[in-house]
């Protein structure tokens, strides 16, 4: 069964410094990846998507995240830290062959940016 | 474009009351969806519409109805809203395989 694991509920960061939001997938077969951001009181943003055009995906905000099938995991990094970062991030796994009905969430990672 | 339109922003309800939970969308997408978001959980997809007449189960959708008899529109209804419908409810439509959301409706059930 296909699913989404956001491996920390939680992670702080001061500003300037790289962000590692990681999230790994099972899938049977090639999935979809996604990365959204809610930031507060808001719905939420699709950041980037992967699709098996290429392993490295950039998103919006200097987001970018890696494929890598051996390690079945998207990892959502930014080589510097803003404080408008600060936000909740969720990685997403399409189930359906792109199928935006079949979407699984994970459950999030908030992002906390000290200054 | 506003995009993606919910009200109310805020709401609270009795036990056994009933409600509306208003969603429109001015980009003319086809793919329209009602989502609950509880604390410490991903998104669950309580129903969607591939168009207007269509609509379908998603994977929470015990204690909702929808309809979708325009484009634009796809209303959630509570018909006896229980303490387990508190949440965070998104409406979002799509094109393609990207998902644009409303700012949600935090419905409390007391």
């Amino acid at each position: 069964a296909q699913s989404v694991t956001q491996l920390d509920s939680h992670v702080s960061v001061s500003e300037g410094t790289p962000v590692l939001l990681r999230c790994n997938y099972s899938s049977s077969y090639s999935p979809s990846l996604f990365w959204y951001v809610q930031h507060p009181n808001k719905g939420l943003q699709l950041l980037l998507k992967y699709t098996s055009a290429a392993t490295l995906v950039k998103g919006i905000n200097g987001f970018e995240a890696e494929f890598k099938k051996s390690e079945t995991s998207f990892h959502l990094t930014k080589p510097s830290a803003h404080m408008s970062d600060a936000a909740e991030y969720f990685c997403v796994v399409s189930v359906g062959g792109g199928a935006t009905n079949k979407l699984i969430f994970g459950t999030g990672t908030l992002l906390a940016v000290q200054p | 474009n506003a995009g993606v339109t919910q009200t109310p922003k805020f709401r609270i309800l009795k036990i056994g009351q009933s409600m509306t939970l208003q969603c429109t969308q001015d980009m003319n997408h086809n793919y329209m969806y009602w989502y609950r978001q509880d604390p410490g959980m991903g998104l669950k997809l309580i129903y969607y519409s591939v168009g207007a007449g269509i609509t379908d189960k998603g994977e929470v959708p015990n204690g909702y109805n929808v309809s979708r008899s325009t484009t634009e529109d796809f209303p959630l209804r509570l018909e006896l809203a229980a303490p387990s419908q508190t949440s965070v409810y998104f409406c979002a439509s799509s094109e393609g395989e990207k998902l644009f959301f409303g700012s949600g409706t935090q419905l409390s059930v007391l």
